[in-house]
């Protein structure tokens, strides 16, 4: 069985521009979370999508954003990118949006100069 | 707002030795995660704990939670080589409503000499 699979792996943007990152869920499962994990920062909780629906964002700008098609893969978007939007971004999904366990991808290493 | 915190953040030890990391988390909570990171690499799930007392074991790592201390403990026993890696524990909030999320510790890196 195919796990959570993120793409790109790397990213290599330049401050202003967007970048767009995508995760495809294991299959059956109806959740997908995004994590941010930047350096000495640990892991922060960005956006939880479930059933197409955004249920919850961390405390993050609104510049941060993302959306889940019908077949439950997710997007996440992240516009007038700034250095320190360089990290890795995780994504993890789980079979409901309320207590499961967690999978996570391999991430994308965004990195903005 | 619940915060979730690790200690030690770094921790070395000697192939054969025992060792505790401690997660403390300042709200009640309805579950707890551990997470191993190798370097480069995602999360693993290790442990899921769901009640208070509750204890898993695999291998040499044995986890435990205390509801009413807000404490989890990651007990390494007998250590590898293998073991080296980032411990991270997660603490989760809302459960079963619309504001679930896990909230992680700033994570324990472990390096095992030989």
């Amino acid at each position: 069985e195919a796990g959570v699979t993120q793409s790109p792996t790397h990213l290599i943007k330049t401050r202003g521009q967007q970048a767009t990152l995508r995760c495809s869920p294991i299959s059956g499962h109806t959740s997908v979370y995004w994590y941010q994990q930047a350096l000495g920062l640990g892991l922060q909780f960005l956006l939880w999508y479930d059933e197409g629906e955004e249920r919850n964002r961390g405390n993050f700008p609104p510049r941060f954003s993302g959306r889940q098609f019908p077949n439950y893969s997710s997007e996440l978007n992240v516009n007038a990118l700034e250095l320190e939007d360089s990290a890795l971004y995780l994504c993890a999904s789980s079979l409901e949006g309320a207590g499961e366990k967690l999978f996570f991808g391999s991430g994308t290493q965004l990195s903005v100069l | 707002e619940l915060k979730v915190e690790q200690n030690p953040l770094f921790l070395s030890m000697q192939e054969g030795k025992n060792y505790t990391i401690y997660c403390n988390y300042s709200t009640t909570s309805d579950r707890l995660y551990w997470y191993r990171q190798d370097p480069g690499k995602s999360l693993e799930s290790l442990f899921v704990l769901l009640s208070n007392g509750a204890v898993k074991q695999e291998g040499r790592l044995m986890a435990s939670l205390d509801t009413k201390a807000r404490l989890s403990t990651l007990h390494i026993t007998a250590a590898v080589h293998d073991l080296s890696a980032t411990y991270f524990c997660a603490v989760e909030r809302g459960y079963g409503g619309a504001t679930n999320k896990l909230i992680f510790g700033t994570g324990t890196l472990l390096a095992v000499q030989p």
